[in-house]
């Protein structure tokens, strides 16, 4: 399967400040990602589509103008948490599609919000 | 109703015990089924694709009915390194490349 890489795998900011996080597509060209969002002992919520090379595709109920996707290769996507509040604070998982309808994970970013 | 429902779990079994999950989904035009197994603090990983036929890899037998909407994950002679929570997985009403998690049944196997 395809390997996927985030970085940071953890991050802790201040309210307020924005986070950025990198998805990286390692060894396969990926015209889609997903972004998923965890929070403790809750499952995965997608939270938006990234298509490279135009907009990101955003589940109801999330900001896209809080959360703001570029996906300017086929192996980078990036999501960045403007003006991040405590209650932002989740766990962070990027997707890749492989060539089925089966998807690899990236290890994930942990961000707390203080 | 949630698209994906899940065993609310926990289960705590013992070594060698057999054990099974049931998952069940509302979208009858779903075409693709998982299985991911995903430990503390870890992000997903694939166990399994579920096909009409059912499938087994290894001790692990995963079974499909599309009447009943209805999907299973059965272990066989569990081991303590099958600790971890189980998310049964369906792509999205109207999108191939979509998924939508259950909210995961965790399973912890006792020495």
């Amino acid at each position: 399967g395809a390997v996927v890489s985030q970085h940071p795998s953890w991050v802790i900011c201040k309210s307020g400040t924005s986070v950025k996080i990198e998805c990286r597509s390692l060894d396969f060209q990926a015209t889609t990602m997903f972004w998923y969002r965890q929070f403790p002992k809750q499952s995965l919520m997608l939270m938006a589509t990234s298509n490279e090379g135009s907009k990101a595709t955003y589940e109801q109920g999330v900001e896209k103008d809080k959360f703001l996707i570029n996906h300017a290769s086929l192996t980078l996507s990036t999501l960045t948490v403007t003006s991040a509040h405590p209650e932002d604070s989740s766990f962070y998982i990027c997707s890749v599609g492989g060539h089925t309808d089966t998807q690899y994970f990236g290890p994930g970013t942990r961000l707390t919000v203080l | 109703r949630k698209e994906v429902e899940q065993d609310p779990g926990p289960f705590n079994v013992p070594e060698g015990a057999t054990v099974a999950f049931n998952c069940t989904y509302s979208n009858s035009a779903s075409q693709s089924f998982f299985w991911y197994r995903q430990d503390c603090r870890k992000e997903p990983k694939l166990l399994m694709s579920v096909y009409s036929s059912g499938n087994e890899d290894g001790r692990f037998t995963a079974q499909l009915n599309r009447a009943s909407q209805y999907i299973s994950l059965l272990i066989r002679d569990s081991k303590l390194s099958d600790s971890a929570t189980y998310l049964c997985v369906v792509n999205r009403r109207g999108s191939a490349r979509q998924l939508t998690f259950g909210s995961g049944t965790q399973l912890t196997v006792l020495p």
